[in-house]
């Protein structure tokens, strides 16, 4: 079978670094997605890993270990806009499998 | 900026009644999509094209209808609204399944109310 594991809640200071893991299993894996979406409004694209290692793009990075069916997305120095929830999903052979979504909260 | 639109936006009617959500993508994407979603809870895979003349079911189970006669189109249909219908329904497209080109872009959303 397919799953995909995520917390559900994290909170965190303004300034702060925060990981949100993510942890998968399935028989066909192309790819791993993050999105994030704030409360009442669609999901957006914010990385894409398909090799082991570390991406990173501004403030947000993504790692993917696949032999662990392992990703997290590091946000470094929050911002209050930074509160919203993110989606893990990953790339099965013919859509997205995503996970419940983490709800992060940045407080002051 | 994705090119993906919803219509209506938001929507309240009353039980019964049939409805149909719009949805359009100017990006020439083969694949579409649509998700349900409550506040604050997960995405729902409800329906799925991969082309014209496609459609397949997702993984929750829906009373909705959906067809694919243009390759930009994606309408969502519910013959007779319940109160249970009520949820924000999105709309996605990617270029692809495999990889990268598995990238779903969101269209706004709709926000269903059945009264």
């Amino acid at each position: 079978g397919q799953n995909i594991d995520q917390p559900t809640e994290m909170t965190a200071t303004e300034g702060a670094i925060v990981q949100i893991n993510c942890t998968y299993q399935t028989s066909g894996f192309n790819g791993l997605f993050w999105y994030q979406q704030h409360a009442g409004e669609a999901p957006t694209f914010l990385s894409y890993n398909v090799l082991d290692g570390l991406e990173e793009k501004g403030r947000f990075s993504s790692f993917l270990s696949r032999s662990k069916g392992y990703s997290y997305l590091l946000l470094k120095e929050l911002q209050m806009k930074d509160s919203a929830s993110y989606l893990c999903a990953f790339s099965n052979t013919d859509k997205l499998i995503f996970g419940t979504g983490t709800r992060l909260q940045v407080f002051p | 900026e994705a090119d993906i639109y919803q219509t209506p936006r938001y929507l309240v009617i009353g039980t019964g009644k049939k409805i149909t959500l719009e949805c359009s993508q100017t990006m020439g994407h083969d694949k579409m999509y649509w998700y349900q979603q409550d506040p604050g809870m997960e995405l729902h895979l409800i329906h799925y094209s991969y082309g014209v003349n496609s459609t397949e079911k997702g993984d929750l189970s829906s009373e909705s209808t959906v067809s694919r006669i243009r390759t930009e189109h994606f309408p969502l249909t519910l013959e007779s609204a319940r109160p249970s219908h009520t949820s924000q329904y999105l709309c996605a497209s990617s270029r692809g399944t495999s990889g990268k080109w598995g990238e779903q872009f969101f269209g706004p959303g709709t926000r269903l109310t059945v009264l």
